[in-house]
């Protein structure tokens, strides 16, 4: 089983939807919770971070943890082509300086 | 404008070739990373570093070294013992390594020739 488990996709919704990714993560010593978003050949963006669990909000973007049941999920509002792109979520936190990577969910917003 | 720059965004290795894949970064932070993304598979980390003069090995450092003489530099080689080479290399800083969010460069390609 991998440490953090994330659905590749693609997830193909039309435009002004509200998206929902998720990643779920087997060690529950993880604390911090990220959120990074990358175009096509470019790097990750980080959108983003948040520590234990809880909700946090950023214009479109919101992040929350459920550290209950080892789930973490990143919604975006009123979703435009622009947010056409791969999401990978990271976590760490278990004492080791590394952190644990998401294989990454394609998002297709269709016009 | 601060933020982390990779160089070349292409490199072609032939076979037999050791290539270096350079990345600066010019946010003071003291750690750096490499990673390699491969489709479908994430971020594999390759090697990192927390100070200058020290580095450790990630998961998947056959094949490569690095070195970390300035702060600001964490050069990647791709040597010939890597026998499967092409992949996306991203490079990464942070302000220390403690589960800090990373920051990274826009990437190299590298393909075999």
């Amino acid at each position: 089983q991998k440490e953090v488990e994330q659905d590749p996709g693609p997830l193909s919704v039309p435009e002004g939807a509200i998206v929902s990714l998720n990643c779920t993560y087997s060690n529950s010593a993880f604390q911090y919770f990220m959120w990074y978003r990358q175009y096509s050949r470019k790097g990750p963006e980080l959108l983003m971070y948040t520590y234990s669990s809880g909700n946090k909000e950023d214009g479109r973007f919101t992040a929350q943890v459920d550290k209950s049941s080892k789930y973490i999920s990143l919604f975006i509002r009123d979703s435009q082509p622009s947010d056409s792109a791969t999401y990978l979520c990271a976590t760490g936190g278990d004492s080791n300086y590394q952190l644990i990577w998401g294989a990454g969910t394609k998002l297709i917003i269709k016009p | 404008d601060g933020g982390i720059t990779q160089s070349p965004k292409y490199l072609f290795r032939k076979e037999g070739q050791n290539v270096t894949l350079s990345c600066e970064q010019n946010l003071n932070h003291d750690a750096m990373y490499w990673y390699r993304q491969d489709p479908g598979q994430g971020l594999r980390l390759i090697y990192y570093s927390q100070i200058v003069n020290d580095f450790q090995k990630g998961d998947i450092a056959e094949g490569y070294s690095v070195s970390r003489e300035k702060k600001e530099s964490f050069p990647l080689t791709v040597t010939s013992a890597q026998k499967n080479p092409t992949a996306f290399y991203l490079c990464a800083s942070s302000w220390d390594s403690e589960n800090q969010p990373q920051h990274f460069g826009d990437g190299t390609r590298l393909s075999i020739l």
